[in-house]
């Protein structure tokens, strides 16, 4: 089945220790999202990518970054993990860019800073 | 600025109906979805309404009025797998989805 893939479901990292996310897609979508949730917050959008164009939103931090190497893989980098990154992380892919393009949402990883 | 409001929890019996709403106030307006996302999981996508009016997709039914800001989604015939966050979010005129905090939505037998 066609899906988005998010490894590993569960990631623990020490403060400051880097850590990188993994998301890929067999959905040969274009759009490739990263959202990061907070228990009963709703999903903050930090980045975005149509194809190889790079969206950064105006208030994710300096602190993370995103690379997406092929059309299937995403991968979002948090250089110096603080108490406050812990969160849930996810992944997501839509077919275009607009209103009537619905955003499929991989498994998550959620995100554990010691 | 850019707000989704929803109420942050309501709780319903197996078999009856409930109705979530959702207001907003965005910069302009280009389609409204809803998702259901349960306890730990990614949300999943239930429907979207651009124009005026029901749409109705088996026990879930979305309801949207854009002179009023205003959103419902309506599930009848609850089951217990129903307990999850419903997630309202609205695509504004810079094609920005703004997402609610959602609704979590508790089923007692």
């Amino acid at each position: 089945d066609a899906m988005v893939i998010q490894n590993p479901r569960y990631q623990v990292t020490q403060f400051g220790k880097p850590v990188t996310l993994s998301c890929s897609q067999t959905l040969n979508h274009n759009v490739m999202y990263w959202y990061q949730q907070k228990s009963s917050q709703a999903p903050k959008l930090l980045f975005h990518y149509y194809d190889k164009d790079f969206n950064n939103e105006a208030d994710t931090p300096d602190n993370f970054q995103s690379r997406r190497p092929n059309t299937s893989f995403c991968f979002l980098d948090i250089r110096s993990p603080g108490l406050g990154d812990a969160a849930m992380y996810l992944c997501a892919t839509s077919s275009g860019q607009g209103p009537s393009y619905e955003q499929y949402f991989g498994p998550g990883t959620r995100l554990t800073v010691t | 600025g850019q707000n989704i409001d929803q109420p942050t929890e309501m709780t319903a019996t197996e078999g009856a109906i409930v109705q979530i709403n959702c207001t907003y106030q965005t910069s302009g307006f280009n389609g409204l979805f809803w998702y259901q996302q349960h306890a730990g999981e990614a949300p999943t996508f239930l429907s979207y309404n651009v124009l005026d009016g029901l749409e109705e997709k088996g026990r879930f039914s979305s309801f949207l009025s854009r002179s009023k800001g205003y959103s419902y989604l309506l599930l009848k015939e609850l089951q217990m797998k129903d307990s999850a966050s419903y997630l309202c979010a609205v695509f504004d005129s810079n094609y920005q989805l703004i997402w609610g905090a959602g609704t979590k939505l508790i089923i007692k037998p």
